[in-house]
């Protein structure tokens, strides 16, 4: 089972739809978890950490789910500009206070008009 | 200015060279690292240095030989390539014992081998 894994989709939606992702980890000690977004021959950049309670930035919500080891992303009101590919990423320091950042191989969302 | 870059963006060199790629950060980071894209796109880490000491060797080939001269900068050093090296590597920096924080990735240096 890979450490991380997410549906590579690819999601095509219409602007204005609603669409999530969901990822689910391995490692039931990881300890922080975030999603990123990669843009076609761009690096990744930070989308929004994810945190236990749930929380909201603008259009997009993350929701965490330790006991079924499981991660989502929500989008609303899709925009053009969303069309990139979403990585969920999962710290699993091991034991030690350094950041060891797994990622999941992506899910590649196309908006279009 | 640029948070983390990196030099050279992109390297094509045949296979058999030695080819260094350098990584500095002016965010004032204790934590770097370098991260491999191959053409799955799957990103996985390679190395990490906290306070120019080694922390993390994701069991890379030894041709592979990262080097901090001071912890602003993780220079990548890359022996005898072959074509599987091909691929996109990326930098990052991070805040020391950086559970909760995110990475700051560069924009990465294409390398092809022919």
């Amino acid at each position: 089972r890979k450490e991380v894994e997410q549906d590579p989709g690819p999601f095509n939606v219409p602007e204005g739809a609603t669409v999530a992702f969901n990822c689910t980890y391995s490692n039931s000690a990881s300890q922080s978890f975030f999603w990123y977004r990669q843009d076609c021959r761009k690096e990744p950049k930070l989308l929004m950490s994810v945190y236990s309670s749930g929380n909201e930035d603008g259009r997009f919500t993350a929701q965490l789910n330790r006991a079924s080891q499981y991660i989502s992303l929500l989008i609303r009101d899709s925009k053009l500009s969303d069309s990139a590919t979403y990585l969920c990423v999962v710290n699993n320091a091991g034991g030690t206070s350094y950041g060891k950042l797994t990622f999941g191989q992506g899910t590649i969302l196309t908006v279009h008009p | 200015d640029t948070a983390v870059s990196q030099t050279p963006k992109y390297l094509v060199t045949q296979m058999g060279n030695d080819k260094s790629i350098k990584c500095e950060q002016n965010l004032g980071h204790d934590t770097m690292y370098w991260y491999k894209q191959d053409s799955k796109k799957f990103l996985k880490i390679m190395f990490s240095y906290n306070n120019k000491e080694l922390i993390i060797n994701e069991t890379v080939p030894n041709r592979f030989s990262p080097k901090s001269p001071d912890k602003a900068h993780l220079n990548l050093h890359i022996n005898s390539l072959e074509l599987g090296d091909s691929a996109v590597y990326f930098c990052a920096s991070s805040i020391q014992g950086a559970q909760g924080q995110p990475q700051h990735f560069g924009d990465g240096t294409r390398l092809s081998i022919l």
